[in-house]
């Protein structure tokens, strides 16, 4: 049973360019979460999704950052224009259901974004 | 609103002694807490979570941790530390249906 899926692990940008993180939840799995932690600092969430459908981005910036969970395939964070502020490490997470009753959440791996 | 803290970014033990590292909560509901561990360049894996079924909860590799409602606390303890118990941990608790987290505690553990 494969766990939380993202790609890539690492990637590099110049400033100006975009990224596109990519995350497929565990088998089931039908809400993800994007999480953004900088150098030092903790875990900030970011934007909460269910298939099709944006539940709560209120950790997301206002402009740039942009996200989705299409219908088919994986979830998408993206980042457009993006400046040296934006490198930092991006973690997809994945539930089965609302966490309300305590379900547990899966992290995955992480992508790490350098901007240059 | 829910929300954590992390008492002391950094805590260094040795090797063979207690761990303990502390999380209080701020809830006016009964709260779902949890304790995450990242690895260096890993992401996070779940260590043990707290649902209110049991007030002492066992976790993965020797860890528990005991919820206190009359002090507000979900501490995080293990007896005795191993070496690859360095890693920064992380408490967090659901709120709007989405975890959130503590500052993190880096623990590191001498030889």
């Amino acid at each position: 049973n494969a766990g939380v899926m993202q790609n890539p692990r690492h990637l590099v940008r110049r400033r100006g360019q975009e990224a596109r993180l990519r995350c497929s939840p565990m088998k089931g799995h039908s809400h993800v979460y994007w999480y953004r932690q900088l150098p030092e600092e903790g875990l900030k969430f970011m934007v909460y999704l269910q298939k099709e459908n944006i539940i709560d981005e209120s950790g997301m910036p206002k402009e740039r950052f942009s996200a989705e969970f299409p219908k088919e395939g994986p979830s998408i964070l993206r980042i457009q224009q993006v400046v040296r502020g934006d490198s930092a490490a991006y973690f997809c997470a994945s539930s089965t259901d609302r966490t309300g009753s305590g379900n547990t959440i899966y992290f995955g791996e992480g992508s790490w974004l350098t901007v240059v | 609103a829910q929300s954590v803290t992390q008492l002391g970014s950094h805590v260094s033990v040795s090797e063979g002694a207690l761990v303990l590292l502390r999380c209080n909560y701020s809830s006016s509901v009964p709260p779902y807490l949890f304790w995450y561990v990242q690895y260096p360049n890993q992401g996070l894996q779940l260590l043990l979570k707290y649902t209110s079924a049991a007030t002492l909860v066992k976790g993965i590799n020797g860890f528990e941790a005991e919820f206190k409602k009359s002090e507000t606390s979900f501490h995080l303890t293990k007896p005795s530390a191993h070496m690859s118990d360095a890693a920064e941990y992380f408490c967090a608790v659901i709120q709007g249906g989405k975890l959130i987290f503590g500052q993190g505690t880096e623990l590191s553990v001498k030889p």
